[in-house]
């Protein structure tokens, strides 16, 4: 079955600099979540999109944006790196499953941000 | 803030199985668990949800309390390659707080 996809996997930055990752969720999937997972951390949420909407928004930072394009992937903009910015992104995406009642969320691999 | 709360750490023997608690004791009505596990900084993986009623599937089996204030995964037959951190989390069903919320989790260690 197909997944989510991430890319880049990894990335290394200097500070100051711009990032952009990238996530295309699962086919038909319509909501595309954002999660930080920095070193030694469980995930935190960041920022959700449904139908191209922002929907949900954690403890992103000012210095980060998201968008979700018309075909369902999102991508995550993140400027004037810094340091503690060094984590693991994850996408995750849903879709909702109205004869359940849930929306349950599937992983994508990740994309490791360094920033030097 | 974490709604659920879990061991730290747990072993298993390899081919037994392992039993995962879970207390959840403020959920409310409308708010399933769901079980994740990560290995090792890879992505999240699903596992299994439930509202109410014990669920199974390929993975594991989900048993939730009468109460619905604590649950416990199991894991049938666990191998090396469960060895993992589990996430037990309740969340809403969809709308505008359909994140997820990871506490601290379970470091489950399978041993041969």
């Amino acid at each position: 079955a197909a997944g989510v996809i991430q890319s880049p996997r990894h990335l290394i930055k200097e500070k100051r600099e711009t990032a952009t990752l990238k996530c295309y969720p699962i086919p038909r999937h319509d909501t595309v979540y954002w999660y930080q997972q920095g070193p030694g951390q469980d995930p935190q949420f960041l920022i959700s999109f449904y139908e191209k909407m922002q929907s949900d928004k954690g403890s992103i930072p000012d210095r980060f944006s998201a968008q979700q394009f018309s075909d369902y992937h999102s991508e995550l903009n993140m400027s004037s790196l810094e340091l503690g910015d060094s984590a693991l992104y994850f996408c995750a995406s849903s879709s909702e499953d109205r004869a359940e009642g849930t929306d349950t969320q599937y992983f994508g691999p990740g994309t490791r941000l360094t920033v030097l | 803030d974490a709604k659920t709360t879990q061991p730290t750490s747990m072993d298993c023997a390899e081919g037994r199985a392992a039993n995962l608690p879970c207390n959840h004791s403020t959920i409310s009505g409308n708010e399933y668990v769901y079980w994740y596990r990560q290995i090792h900084s890879q992505g999240p993986q699903y596992i299994i949800h439930g509202l109410k009623n014990n669920e199974t599937n390929e993975m594991a089996s989900l048993i939730i309390t009468e109460d619905r204030k604590s649950s416990t995964l199991i894991l049938p037959h666990a191998t090396l390659r469960d060895t993992a951190v589990y996430y037990c989390i309740v969340k809403y069903y969809g709308g505008s707080q359909g994140n997820l919320i990871f506490g601290k989790g379970t470091k489950l260690s399978v041993k041969p």
